[in-house]
């Protein structure tokens, strides 16, 4: 398997439910990101992991709860969430998180988890 | 703080002509960089085309090419020969690049939608 792949492809849940997003990359890059795409609204970054390092935290609710166990994976660990939470989640992946600007540094996209709280 | 406007919500052309989608940024930065991504309805953000700021040259992919105008802090995403597999939302992204933390900031996006 190729790129960036992301599980559940979809998700509902109800507020008191805890469930977790998982995204997976295998491209060899040291960076990953979760992104939230509400309707209408800018993406907007949440977490940045560079070589398994928190380095981004974007005043993100604790009831979002980032793991990355390894390079290749990252989770969101989600729990008692609100229905405004409901949203597609990005995650995306980078050859690094600090690049400086001294490269090019794209970042590759999964497809997306499209979470449902009810 | 830094910030992208898209300001064509949404956007119509006839397959085989050309396209002009508007970005306009805003930073007190000297060293940024300028993509644009196209997120079909499959949900997937796909790169298409890198501007940084101290490049002189307008960035060109293929049939993507990047109108970017410095002074006037622009970088208009511009699609020759449109297909109808061009429909998608396209979004314009900034990323600070005098930082440690690569982030990018995004806009709110323009549908395309190609008809024949």
């Amino acid at each position: 398997e190729t790129g960036v792949t992301q599980t559940p492809r979809h998700l509902v849940m109800g507020m008191t439910n805890k469930k977790s997003l998982k995204c997976e990359q295998h491209l060899g890059h040291n960076a990953m990101y979760w992104y939230k795409q509400s309707a209408k609204k800018p993406l907007e970054l949440m977490f940045v992991y560079n070589f398994k390092e928190q380095t981004e935290n974007n005043s993100v609710p604790s009831r979002f709860s980032p793991e990355c166990p390894n390079s290749s994976h990252l989770f969101l660990h989600l729990h008692t969430l609100q229905p405004e939470d409901s949203a597609l989640y990005l995650c995306a992946s980078s050859p690094t998180g600090d690049s400086g600007g001294e490269i090019y540094n794209e970042q590759f996209f999964g497809p997306g988890t499209r979470l449902t709280v009810l | 703080a830094q910030k992208i406007t898209q300001t064509q919500p949404g956007m119509f052309v006839q397959e085989k002509e050309a396209v002009t989608l508007d970005c306009t940024y805003d930073t007190s930065d000297q060293s940024y960089g300028l993509f644009w991504y196209k997120q079909p309805s499959s949900g997937e953000m796909i790169f298409l085309i890198y501007q940084g700021s101290y490049d002189e040259q307008n960035a060109t992919e293929g049939r993507y090419s990047l109108n970017f105008q410095k002074a006037r802090k622009s970088a208009n995403l511009v699609i020759s020969a449109s297909q109808l597999g061009d429909s998608a939302m396209y979004f314009c992204a900034m990323r600070d690049e005098s930082y440690n933390t690569d982030k990018l900031i995004f806009g709110t996006g323009t549908r395309l939608q190609v008809f024949p």
